[in-house]
């Protein structure tokens, strides 16, 4: 398999613009994570998702953030507007279940100016 | 609130020189400490899952070991390619229902030279 695979890896965008990112998690897993990184903070979890539902969304910062996971090969993380302190680099996970070891992708760099 | 500790925040090495890092936790009830490498630029790659004190696992120069406070990355006679920031997490039992959560610490960066 070729792990989680995450799309743009690199985004920079203006603020005040709408910006998706994309997630296709591993084959056969059913649990996908969104995490966002940060220096300041690490690695925090903004939600999470079972069979393609939503189960905690609590650590999203704001309602400018959305999620969704319309099949079990595709999720988008998308932040409307986006604003300068957005700029974090955001990982998407995935795991056979909630309770086993999860797999990160590459990660999307994203730089709000 | 679930805590998790790691230091120190960097570590230098030289090739050959045997060390180790520091994971200390606070959970309500352990369910899984988790290990992860990330090298730059990279998303964190999975190591070990230690799941109750007393529990070691190894993984060519890498050893983890748990305690009910803390775990331990031990690296014996590091490499230059084992130069990666290293992580730990911890899920807890939580009645709740939100003991799928991963609470991540800072990381310590690791350096070898050779």
């Amino acid at each position: 398999d070729a792990g989680v695979i995450q799309s743009p890896r690199h985004e920079v965008t203006e603020m005040g613009q709408e910006v998706t990112l994309r997630c296709k998690p591993i084959s056969g897993h059913n649990s996908l994570f969104w995490y966002r990184q940060t220096m300041m903070r690490g690695l925090e979890l903004l939600i999470y998702f079972n069979n393609n539902v939503p189960i905690d969304d609590s650590g999203m910062p704001e309602d400018r953030f959305s999620a969704k996971m319309p099949n079990a090969s595709f999720s988008t993380l998308k932040i409307q507007p986006s604003e300068p302190r957005d700029s974090a680099v955001y990982f998407c996970a995935s795991s056979l279940r909630w309770s086993a070891e999860a797999f990160f992708g590459q990660g999307t760099r994203l730089t709000v100016v | 609130e679930d805590q998790v500790t790691q230091s120190p925040e960097a570590l230098r090495l030289q090739e050959g020189e045997s060390s180790s890092l520091n994971c200390s936790y606070t959970v309500s009830g352990l369910r899984g400490l988790f290990w992860y490498r990330q090298d730059p630029g990279k998303g964190p790659e999975f190591l070990f899952t230690l799941y109750s004190a007393g529990e070691e696992k190894e993984k060519e120069r890498l050893k983890a070991t748990l305690t009910k406070k803390e775990s331990f990355l031990h690296i014996t006679a590091p490499k230059p390619e084992d130069s990666a920031t290293y992580l730990c997490a911890v899920q807890a039992r939580n009645s709740g229902g939100s003991n799928y959560k991963l609470t991540f610490g800072k990381g310590t960066l690791l350096t070898v030279n050779p």
